[in-house]
């Protein structure tokens, strides 16, 4: 299995710019999530999708943030505008997630590294 | 409501060196514990992990024991390498948002040769 696969890996661009990150989850797996790394905040939960329906989008710092996913296999988190205060990475992961409640092992992403200048 | 603290980084060591990485925890009901590791330039993944009270999870020499009675799970390792040098995440589940895990906000780890 290729894991959960994340694109661009890199992204720089300038302050107003839309930028849109990607995802493909792990075939088979019904949860995706979407978090943001910085130094300042560490690891931040943005939102989360079962079965591709948004569960959890309070991490979502503004309405400048949007999540989609169409369906099983592809999410996008996009940032429109992009503020240099969002400079971060961005990881995206995908779980397997049984009826009964059971934790199941979140699998993350390579991240991509986003610079707004 | 949920979270996990755990212990301040950046922590230094010599190779060959005990390590501890303390953790605790507040859960509403019986959580599931975690160690999550980052090494750089990577995502996270799962270390190790324990579901119920007195579990012992434990991978590549690592360990941690669920204390329900002191709300903790420390990690541990007898003689640390340079590769273990990462990021390390204490993490918990609860039945009712078991798909979402609260992290902690990391403990960086630096080994010395």
């Amino acid at each position: 299995d290729a894991g959960v696969i994340q694109s661009p890996r890199h992204e720089v661009t300038e302050m107003g710019q839309e930028v849109t990150l990607r995802c493909k989850p792990i075939s088979g797996h019904n949860s995706l999530f979407w978090y943001r790394q910085t130094m300042m905040r560490g690891l931040e939960l943005l939102i989360y999708f079962n079965n591709n329906v948004p569960i959890d989008d309070s991490g979502m710092p503004e309405d400048r943030f949007s999540a989609k996913m169409p369906n099983a296999s592809f999410s996008t988190l996009k940032i429109q505008p992009s503020e240099p205060r969002d400079s971060a990475v961005y990881f995206c992961a995908s779980s397997s997630s049984d009826s009964g409640g059971s934790f199941n092992e979140q699998f993350f992403g390579p991240g991509t590294r986003l610079t707004v200048l | 409501g949920n979270s996990v603290t755990q212990m301040e980084g950046p922590v230094t060591l010599s190779e060959e060196a005990f390590l501890t990485i303390n953790c605790t925890y507040t859960a509403t009901g019986y959580p599931s514990l975690f160690w999550y590791v980052q090494y750089p330039g990577e995502g996270l993944q799962l270390l190790l992990k324990a579901t119920k009270a007195d579990d012992k999870g434990s991978n590549k020499g690592f360990e941690a024991t669920y204390r329900k009675e002191t709300t903790s799970f420390h990690l541990e390792k007898g003689s640390v390498q340079v590769s273990d040098s990462a990021v390390y995440f204490c993490a918990l589940s609860t039945y009712s948002s078991a798909s979402k895990i609260i992290f902690g906000s990391g403990t960086r780890l630096s080994i010395r040769p």
